[in-house]
């Protein structure tokens, strides 16, 4: 596709499940991220991948969050044991080689945990 | 490791007005500074971007910004602003080196009123 696709668009769990969020970033970019955006907070580093690596995934705030990345290509994020606080819009943006490059950004998975 | 500080969350302006939302970073190294915007419902896009050279960039919507090193800031301005420019701005710093994570500020938002 032409930008980044994100999946699902809206997820609603219950407390204690797992969740798996999928981002197809722009074909050939290099740099993708995870952002998580809460009401009056910002946008929230999580981890970044160059290629398949994760040289700084310093924003996961806990060891229930795991991201990986295949292929150079689809990540996917996941919340174990989800909790009310990982309630979020989690953001995935990729660019061309995260040097200095502008940063794509998809629409977002909105989760609710319940 | 960067930081990114937006000194006001609200800005109330009148259409037509001079509007700046302002930007102070931190960073031990070179960086490059970006302003993305999030209008209502929608997903992230880039304004503008430092990465080298003069210190005035021009973006999209008749928006600039100055990068001062001394001060570390990267202000954000227009001159006259629209109701339609109604929106949040994330500024966001990268460290100039290969492969380095975007980070951004908590957001301010810019309410212009008729």
């Amino acid at each position: 596709g032409a930008g980044v696709s994100q999946s699902p668009s809206n997820k609603v769990t219950e407390k204690g499940k797992d969740v798996e969020l999928r981002c197809d970033p722009i074909s050939g970019h290099t740099a993708l991220y995870w952002y998580r955006q809460s009401l009056g907070q910002g946008l929230e580093f999580l981890i970044y991948f160059q290629g398949n690596s994760a040289p700084d995934k310093s924003g996961l705030p806990s060891d229930r969050f795991s991201a990986e990345r295949t292929g150079g290509s689809v990540s996917t994020l996941t919340i174990q044991r989800t909790q009310q606080e990982d309630s979020a819009v989690y953001l995935c943006a990729s660019s061309s080689t995260g040097d200095g490059d502008e940063a794509f950004f998809g629409q977002g998975t909105r989760l609710t945990v319940v | 490791a960067q930081s990114v500080t937006q000194l006001d969350s609200q800005v109330p302006v009148f259409e037509e007005a001079p509007v700046e939302l302002r930007c102070n970073y931190s960073s031990s190294v070179s960086v490059y500074l970006f302003w993305y915007v999030q209008y209502p419902n929608q997903g992230l896009q880039l304004l503008l971007k430092y990465l080298s050279g003069s210190t005035l960039v021009k973006g999209i919507n008749g928006f600039e910004a100055e990068f001062n090193k001394s001060q570390t800031s990267f202000h954000l301005r227009k001159p006259s602003v629209h109701i339609s420019d109604t929106a949040e701005y994330f500024c966001a710093v990268s460290e100039q080196e290969y492969g380095n994570k975007l980070v951004f500020g908590a957001g301010t938002i810019l309410r212009v009123k008729s």
